[in-house]
């Protein structure tokens, strides 16, 4: 069980254009899914906490124009890139807390996106 | 901001053999939980073991043991029996606040040698 499964896993775009990143819960639910960055040699960095059915809450220094994060449903998350840049380059994951298990977090297997 | 620190950038050890990971964090919550996640090559982010902050029982989950020292605030990962499938980047991640958000240490690099 704790599936999180996230679409596509790797993504090469051109720079100015706009990215879509999905997360799904595959075997429940979850109120609450986390979007991280890593750098390569380097640990995950929170980026927001997305809450289904209300807004986001970006980390200092993340902007939320451009990583639009929307939570529609229990089991679905998206993260928009918006007109990517080649510093936006980096691998992306997204976790989805599992609230019956005591805040545990599982994760995705993460996105590799590279701008051109 | 809360800090985690994994002092050991990278360590080695034989096959079926033990080794132990140190984490040390700073927290100013009561109530929270400790994770210690593995990631592979694949980048798969794996959870390897969770500990309680209230309870003073330490975790263990098979080969994985933590040792967990609360006023310390010390959380160290001990893998007994070594085996090549645990060659890894093992981050330690305290939570915090009410979204029980997880702050990464660093990360240290784990090598299994046969």
């Amino acid at each position: 069980g704790a599936v999180v499964s996230q679409h596509p896993s790797r993504v090469i775009c051109k720079s100015g254009t706009s990215v879509k990143i999905e997360c799904r819960s595959l075997d429940f639910q979850a109120t609450t899914m986390f979007w991280y960055r890593q750098f390569p040699k380097q640990s995950l960095m929170l980026m927001a906490t997305s809450n289904e059915g209300s807004k986001a809450t970006y980390e200092q220094g993340v902007e939320k124009d451009k990583f639009l994060i929307n939570h529609a449903s229990l089991t679905l998350s998206t993260l928009t890139v918006t007109s990517a840049h080649p510093e936006d380059s980096s691998f992306y994951i997204c976790s989805a807390r599992v609230v019956a298990v005591g805040g545990t977090q599982y994760f995705g297997p993460g996105t590799r996106l590279l701008v051109l | 901001a809360q800090t985690v620190t994994q002092s050991q950038p990278e360590m080695s050890v034989q096959e079926a053999e033990t080794v132990t990971l140190s984490c040390t964090y700073d927290t100013s919550e009561s109530d929270y939980y400790l994770f210690w996640y593995k990631q592979p090559p694949s980048r798969q982010m794996i959870l390897v073991i969770r500990q309680e902050a209230y309870k003073q029982q330490n975790a263990t989950e098979n080969r994985f043991s933590v040792n967990f020292q609360k006023a310390a605030k010390s959380f160290s990962l001990k893998i007994s029996d070594s085996q090549l499938g645990d060659a890894a980047m093992y981050f330690c991640a305290p939570s915090q606040g009410g979204s029980e958000k997880l702050v990464f240490g660093k990360g240290t690099k784990l090598t299994v040698n046969p």
